[in-house]
């Protein structure tokens, strides 16, 4: 699986948009990027995950670059619930390679400041 | 949908003991069950795949007869940790995926060990 790259920390005021970005300038043509986020003491929660379009769920906007060398994930109007450490994780379908485990990084934590 | 649960949320137990826990998948079967440990201010670890039916397959550095693993059915998997001692004291995670969620984990919500 590629690895990612991600800011160890980013702040962002209530009530903003939260930009959280990822490089994975070595990801090949079929791997998808995922994004978890994990609420201290909580386990990881999914939050979206995409191919090469530009996806967008009721929790956030998942926007990847055409290159697909990186991706930033999009929490439009941010709470002080979304105070999470985020994980940016690459990897094949399990359909494609058989195994199906998630190798979680050091993510970014990102505080909501009031 | 797609809820995991896991039991008990936390445990405190003195070293030399057994501590098993349970992860389950509420609503729907889960084909595939993985077992993660996370250390303070560290990220997770995988520890263990199972499959149903099956025996886990294990991470390298990871006892397999101090790690018990048992995916019995579709929506149940326990690990066992035994002769516990205070370095196995940590968050355990478990994660599941089902035949029918298109390749996503979703995970419990941890149970904390104290192993005193």
């Amino acid at each position: 699986d590629a690895k990612t790259t991600q800011p160890p920390s980013m702040d962002c005021a209530e009530g903003r948009a939260a930009n959280l970005p990822c490089n994975h300038s070595t990801i090949s043509g079929n791997e998808y990027v995922y994004w978890y986020r994990q609420i201290h003491s909580q386990g990881p929660q999914y939050i979206i995950h995409g191919l090469k379009n530009n996806e967008t769920n009721e929790m956030a906007s998942l926007i990847i670059t055409e290159d697909r060398k990186s991706s930033t994930l999009i929490l439009p109007h941010a709470t002080l619930r979304d105070t999470a450490v985020y994980y940016c994780i690459v990897r094949l379908l399990a359909s494609q390679t058989g195994a199906n485990n998630l190798f979680f990084g050091t993510g970014t934590r990102l505080t909501v400041i009031p | 949908g797609a809820v995991v649960s896991q039991h008990p949320s936390w445990v405190i137990c003195k070293s030399g003991t057994s501590v098993k826990i349970e992860c389950r998948s509420l609503d729907f079967q889960a084909t595939t069950m993985f077992w993660y440990r996370q250390f303070p201010k560290q990220s997770l670890m995988l520890m263990a795949t199972s499959n149903e039916g099956s025996k886990a397959t294990y991470e390298q550095g990871v006892e397999k007869d101090k790690f018990l693993i048992n995916h019995a059915s579709l929506t149940l998997s326990t690990l066992t940790v035994t002769s516990a001692h205070p370095e196995d004291s940590s968050f355990y995670i478990c994660s599941a995926r089902g035949r029918r969620l298109w390749d996503t984990q979703y995970f419990g919500p941890g149970t904390r060990l104290t192993v005193l």
